[in-house]
């Protein structure tokens, strides 16, 4: 049972236009979302964080938006540039105050073209 | 800072067979945990260390076992390897108060 969907398995954008990576959660529990960056032959990376009492979180070119209501979260990249590709991972945990497991979507492969 | 550390890089074994996984945290990190990575499945949770004890567990079946040392090094072991335990293992630690994972590159299993 996949409780955090990633529906899109890719995305191509062109340089300097926005990315928009959707993600889906089923577990109501869920209260502190995470999306990460991964490089090939690297290790993801992370990108930016959202608590479930706020509904927006900007970091740089970087937003994620999330929808309670909907169980729908979203990163928001503008603007998009090359070096941004890379796959995407989004992560919903409940959050104790202390690490614990993170359940991860199956990840978007972005594209940014010039 | 260093980053977190995991060795080999690549590992090939054959059925029936065991491994054992190595990790080194960032410095002044005591939280380390492990997910398991295959194309589709994305990252799954496996089991987390904190202080030499597993604070969480996933739910991957017992020939999946790790521990952590007392300077928060871990290892993880698989036993009895199956051909669908190949998979890319990734590291990551955390300084043990929040949901911030540093991974690192990970080791690719093959397993024949």
């Amino acid at each position: 049972d996949q409780q955090v969907k990633q529906n899109s398995p890719s995305l191509s954008v062109q340089e300097g236009r926005i990315s928009i990576l959707n993600c889906d959660y089923t577990n109501s529990m869920f209260d502190y979302f995470l999306w990460y960056k991964k490089y090939p032959a690297e290790g993801p990376t992370f990108l930016i964080s959202i608590s479930s009492i706020k509904d927006k979180n900007e970091d740089g070119r970087f937003t994620v938006f999330l929808n309670k209501s909907a169980k729908h979260l979203s990163l928001h990249i503008v603007p998009s540039q090359p070096g941004d590709s890379a796959v995407y991972f989004c992560a919903a945990t409940r959050f104790t105050g202390t690490a614990s497991k993170l359940t991860f979507g199956t990840g978007t492969r972005l594209q940014v073209t010039l | 800072k260093a980053g977190v550390t995991q060795t080999p890089r690549y590992l090939i074994k054959t059925r029936g067979q065991q491994v054992t996984l190595s990790c080194s945290p960032i410095s002044g990190h005591r939280s380390v945990s492990w997910y398991q990575q295959t194309p589709g499945q994305g990252l799954q949770f496996l089991f987390e260390y904190f202080s030499e004890t597993q604070r969480n567990k996933g739910n991957f079946p017992g020939r999946f076992s790790g521990r952590q040392f007392s300077n928060s090094r871990s290892e993880m072991n698989v036993s009895t390897l199956e051909l669908g335990d190949s998979a890319l293992y990734l590291c990551a630690s955390s300084e043990g108060s929040n949901e911030k994972l540093f991974f690192g590159s990970g080791t690719q299993l093959s397993v024949l």
